[in-house]
Parts: C-alpha cells; sequence; structure tokens
C-alpha cells in the first residue's frame, strides 16, 4: 500500500545545529508540504513543492529549507535550530492541486534545547 | 493567519450522542475540507465538500456548507468512543490549505 513516512520519529537536538528531518511518499504524488504544530496554532504551512526541482515559501519559512531531487522525498532543513523551532512537524502530498486531498505523515517531534 | 476557525474550541459528549462543530471562514472559496487527528498521529482527511454543494454525507458524517454565511458544519452522528480525537476544516487560499485551530472532540463511554 502507498503510504507517505518520516524520520526520526523524535529528535532532540541543541540550538545552533543543522538538523534533517526526512519525509518519504511511495504515493508518486507531484505536491508535498511540510507543516509545522504548535498549541494555539494549528498547523502553519513551512514549504511547499508541486514537482522535482520546484520550492515554494509558505507562512513560516524563516529558518527552513527544502529541496526536492526527486517525486518521493522532500527533506526539511533547519539551517539553524532555534528553541522557538520546538514542534511537532507534518510531510504530506496530494496527488493533483493544492486544494486536493491532502495525505499526513505521522509526524515528527523536535525539540530544541 | 488561520483561514477557518473552528467552534467551540473543545467539546466534550456521551457515546450515542451527536456532535457538532463549525468552521467560519474569511475568503470565497473552491472547496472546504475536514479532517480528523488522533493523539500523536498525523491528519486523516474525512470528507471534501466544493464550493456549488450544501451537503455532503459520508457514514455517520454530515458536512453542510454555507456560502453566503461562509461556514461550515460538521455533525457526526451516534458519536463513538474511537471518534475521541481533534477536528481541523482546511480551505484552499492562494493555492494552498489553510487550516483551521481545530475543534478537540471528547466521547466518554
Amino acid at each position: 500500500d502507498a503510504e507517505i513516512t518520516q524520520s526520526p520519529r523524535h529528535k532532540i537536538t541543541e540550538t545552533g545545529r543543522q538538523v534533517t528531518l526526512a519525509c518519504h511518499q511511495t504515493w508518486n504524488h507531484n505536491n508535498m508540504f511540510w507543516y509545522r504544530q504548535d498549541l494555539g496554532h494549528g498547523l502553519r504551512l513551512i514549504h511547499y513543492s508541486y514537482g522535482v526541482q520546484d520550492t515554494n515559501k509558505g507562512e513560516v519559512s524563516d529558518g527552513y529549507s527544502v529541496s526536492r531531487s526527486n517525486t518521493e522525498d522532500l527533506p526539511l532543513t533547519l539551517e539553524s535550530a532555534a528553541s522557538s523551532q520546538t514542534s511537532v512537524y507534518f510531510c504530506a502530498s496530494s496527488e493533483s492541486g493544492t486544494w486536493d486531498t491532502q495525505y499526513f505523515g505521522p509526524g515528527t517531534r523536535l525539540t530544541v534545547l | 493567519s488561520q483561514q477557518g476557525e473552528e467552534d467551540p474550541q473543545a467539546l466534550s459528549i456521551q457515546e450515542g450522542e451527536n456532535a457538532t462543530m463549525n468552521c467560519s471562514y474569511k475568503t470565497s472559496i473552491n472547496n472546504l475540507q475536514w479532517y480528523r487527528q488522533n493523539s500523536g498521529r498525523g491528519l486523516v482527511h474525512l470528507i471534501l465538500i466544493r464550493s456549488n454543494e450544501r451537503e455532503k454525507h459520508s457514514g455517520r458524517l454530515r458536512v453542510t456548507l454555507d456560502t453566503s454565511k461562509k461556514s461550515s458544519s460538521l455533525l457526526i452522528t451516534a458519536s463513538r468512543a474511537a471518534d475521541t480525537a481533534s477536528y481541523f476544516c482546511a480551505t484552499d487560499r492562494g493555492g494552498k490549505l489553510i487550516f483551521g485551530q481545530g475543534t478537540e472532540l471528547s466521547v466518554k463511554p
């Protein structure tokens, strides 16, 4: 069965370190998204991609970057982790337009000390 | 900024009762979606209603959309303890899905 996976599921890191969160989908979807979820803010879009070599900034993109070298993967990199980036991160994908149903991964809980 | 806002923020009911959650949004939409999130899990798509639809059903779920009032409601009938979760509405804006902050539903056995 097609699925979307994230790794690691839990990560503790220190302020200033570079961290990369992995997202891998086997749906063969063109569109992939990264969100962060915090109490009081719901889900907020960090970056998204409509296809290979395409990346776009979302509403909270500062301090984050993504790259799309193939259809299946969209890794999220925190260039220099900050305590404000402690959050739960979700990756999602969709088949066609961004208004289409999105399929979510299980999430990565990141703690920045 | 959030496009959709759910109401209430939290809802506690007994098993067998109906649960109604509301979502209001600010700008015109092409469609509105509802998602469920169980504790510690990712979101799961429940239902999508297009702007030219007024009501849609899926099993025990009933969704209505009133574009004149910019609002939607999600009704879960004959609730079960397994329905305990957070429920989010999502609307499309600028080619992206914007999620509300969610309604936390607790169904007591």
